[in-house]
């Protein structure tokens, strides 16, 4: 069974420009989830899909961030635009049952905002 | 509002030690806690999984246990491996309709 898959692995730009991350989860997972992670931090939740609709965007810098999941499958998320507190990597998650079903990560995007 | 905490940030230990790593939270009314390995530049890996009415869960050489009323989870590596070499998470799932709230995990290096 093929895992969750990120693009680009790693990504370096200047602040002020805009990026954007491509996440394609396990087949047959409904639910998505986008990860911030700071070096020395755990993850934080960014948002959270259910097929392709938004459950929980409650922690995501809507000034900044968006992010979709078009036809409940791949998913995009995008910075415009950057700053340099946006440097961390950028995981991006799958689960069968939602909330409550073990969540399989990809392994991530790694972005450095000069 | 939940918070995760684990001690040590780093643990370096020779080989075939058995070793214990700690996590706590800070509310007790938690759904489930999860134990991930992080491999450098890669995503998480689940380990271990507790439900809240769970006491321990075993795999391999890997025991994870939790104590909901202190608030407290441990996870027992024995006869410790390079390949254990990683960064270790707690993760925590409230009752509610809440995300995983995580640690900032324990790095450990296990050396031959």
């Amino acid at each position: 069974e093929a895992g969750v898959a990120q693009s680009p692995r790693y990504k370096i730009i200047e602040k002020r420009q805009s990026v954007a991350f491509w996440c394609n989860p396990i087949s047959g997972h409904a639910t998505l989830y986008w990860y911030q992670q700071i070096l020395g931090q755990g993850p934080k939740l960014l948002i959270q899909f259910q097929n392709n609709g938004v459950v929980d965007d409650s922690q995501l810098p809507k000034d900044r961030f968006s992010a979709e999941r078009l036809k409940g499958v791949d998913s995009t998320l995008k910075i415009q635009p950057a700053k340099l507190e946006d440097s961390a990597v950028y995981l991006c998650a799958s689960s069968f049952k939602g909330l409550r079903g073990t969540q399989y990560f990809g392994p991530g995007t790694r972005l450095l905002v000069l | 509002k939940q918070e995760v905490t684990q001690i040590p940030a780093a643990l370096s230990v020779p080989e075939g030690e058995n070793l214990v790593l700690n996590c706590s939270f800070t509310d007790s009314a938690i759904y489930n806690l999860q134990w991930f390995r992080q491999d450098p530049g890669k995503g998480l890996t689940s380990l271990l999984l507790i439900q809240s009415s769970q006491r321990e869960q075993t795999s391999g050489r890997l025991n994870a246990s939790l104590d909901k009323s202190s608030g407290r989870s441990t996870l027992y590596i024995a006869a410790s491996q390079p390949g254990d070499s990683a960064t270790y998470l707690c993760a925590v799932e409230d009752s509610g309709n809440t995300p995983l709230v995580f640690g900032k995990g324990t790095r450990l290096s296990v050396i031959a």
